[in-house]
Formats: C-alpha cells, sequence, structure tokens
C-alpha cells in the first residue's frame, strides 16, 4: 500500500527556516512526480510546489517562489521542502502528494500524507 | 493563470438527497485535466475523480464527474453519512496547479 509520511513541521519566528520531509513507502518513488499542497487556518487548499521523479524540474507557486525549495532522494525515498523567510501567511499544515501515474509532467494526486503544521510567529 | 471557482460555496443537505457541486474555470482547461477532492478535518484529501469524469480506485459510484472546457459538475447521487465534507476541485493542465476555494456539503 503505497503511503507518504511528513515530518519536519514546528513552530518558527518570521523570518526563519525549516526544513520538511515526507518519506515515501510502497511505491516506486523515483518513477512519480511529487507536490507540496498546504491548508491555512481557516482556509482551502493551495497548491505550493511541484518536481518531478527525477528532480529535474521544478515548479512553485509564486507566493512562495525564490522564498521554498522543493528537493528529493530517490536513494531516501524522501521528498524535501525547505521553506526560509517564513511569514505569518505561511502558518498552514503541509501535505505531500503524488501523482498518479508514472513520469506524467502534470496530473491528479492519488496519495497524500496526512499532513505536518508549521505555525511563524514571534 | 486559471482560476477556479466553486459554487455554492456551503451546500445543506439530508441524508439520502442528491448533491450537486460546480467548477468554474476562468479558461478552457486542457485535455480535461481537472480532479475532484474529499476533504474531512484531520484527514488527508481523498481523491475521488480525475480527468473530469474518471472515478479513483475504491470511490463508490455514487461519485460522478462531468464537464468540460470551463465548467464542471461533481454529483454525488445519494448522500450517505460519510459524505458530509468539504470538496475541491483541481486543475492541473500546467503549472501552477491551483484548487478551487472549496464546497463545503454539511447536513440540514
Amino acid at each position: 500500500e503505497a503511503q507518504l509520511l511528513e515530518s519536519g513541521g514546528g513552530l518558527v519566528r518570521p523570518g526563519g527556516s525549516l526544513r520538511l520531509s515526507c518519506v515515501a513507502s510502497g511505491f516506486a518513488f523515483d518513477k512519480y512526480g511529487m507536490n507540496w499542497v498546504r491548508q491555512s487556518p481557516g482556509k482551502g487548499l493551495e497548491w505550493v510546489s511541484a518536481l518531478s521523479g527525477s528532480g529535474g524540474t521544478t515548479y512553485y507557486s509564486d507566493s512562495v517562489k525564490g522564498r521554498f525549495t522543493i528537493s528529493r532522494d530517490n536513494s531516501k525515498n524522501t521528498l524535501y521542502l525547505q521553506m526560509n523567510s517564513l511569514r505569518a501567511e505561511d502558518t498552514a499544515i503541509y501535505y505531500c502528494a503524488k501523482r498518479k501515474r508514472q513520469y506524467l509532467s502534470y496530473d491528479a494526486f492519488d496519495i497524500w500524507g496526512q499532513g505536518t503544521s508549521v505555525t511563524v510567529s514571534s | 493563470e486559471i482560476v477556479l471557482t466553486q459554487s455554492p460555496g456551503t451546500l445543506s443537505l439530508s441524508p439520502g438527497e442528491r448533491a450537486t457541486l460546480s467548477c468554474r474555470a476562468s479558461q478552457s482547461i486542457s485535455s480535461n485535466f481537472l480532479a475532484w477532492y474529499q476533504h474531512k478535518p484531520g484527514q488527508a484529501p481523498r481523491l475521488l475523480i480525475y480527468g473530469a469524469s474518471s472515478r479513483a480506485t475504491g470511490i463508490p459510484d455514487r461519485f460522478s464527474g462531468s464537464g468540460s472546457g470551463t465548467d464542471f459538475t461533481l454529483t454525488i447521487s445519494r448522500l450517505e453519512p460519510e459524505d458530509f465534507a468539504v470538496y475541491y476541485c483541481h486543475q492541473y493542465s500546467g503549472s501552477p496547479l491551483p484548487f478551487g476555494q472549496g464546497t463545503k456539503v454539511e447536513v440540514k
């Protein structure tokens, strides 16, 4: 059974940094593009970033471009999100999500983790 | 950049009733790359529909998706108690990959 498990969330001050991790199991991790999606308190889902299976192609939302970096280590079946220059509006639950089909540049997200909570506050 | 607008914001219905949720895109979505997700508090979102009308693995046939171009619909034929949740549409035809703002289906 395919599963994703996020970690690394916590409380950080404005301007600080945090690195989220997402460990995958039950599928050929290196063959699938991956994404980060967040949900701020009381708000809806917001796509944050995407990464190809090889790690060679990345995409970011305008709200995080230049501050967040998505990456992966296929030898460890792990996806990362390095978050720098954090702002109060980055407070959210962060989910990692797997693309449904292998090798596609764009696809629906069929497997999601349970999320990790990030709070940016002084 | 494509913007997705869902309506209504909240749908108040009773178990057994039919739910019809709408998602309108600001421009045509190529190849009908439109998905629907169900999200309950404290849980991971769940993929229901992809490609506008294909049910994901394990999704009951009371859930159906339709539409093309800019107008899409998620229909729940007969609401079960476990169907009360927030539903999001999502376009994945190209970056960015926005979600709609969500429709909450609540018990009347």
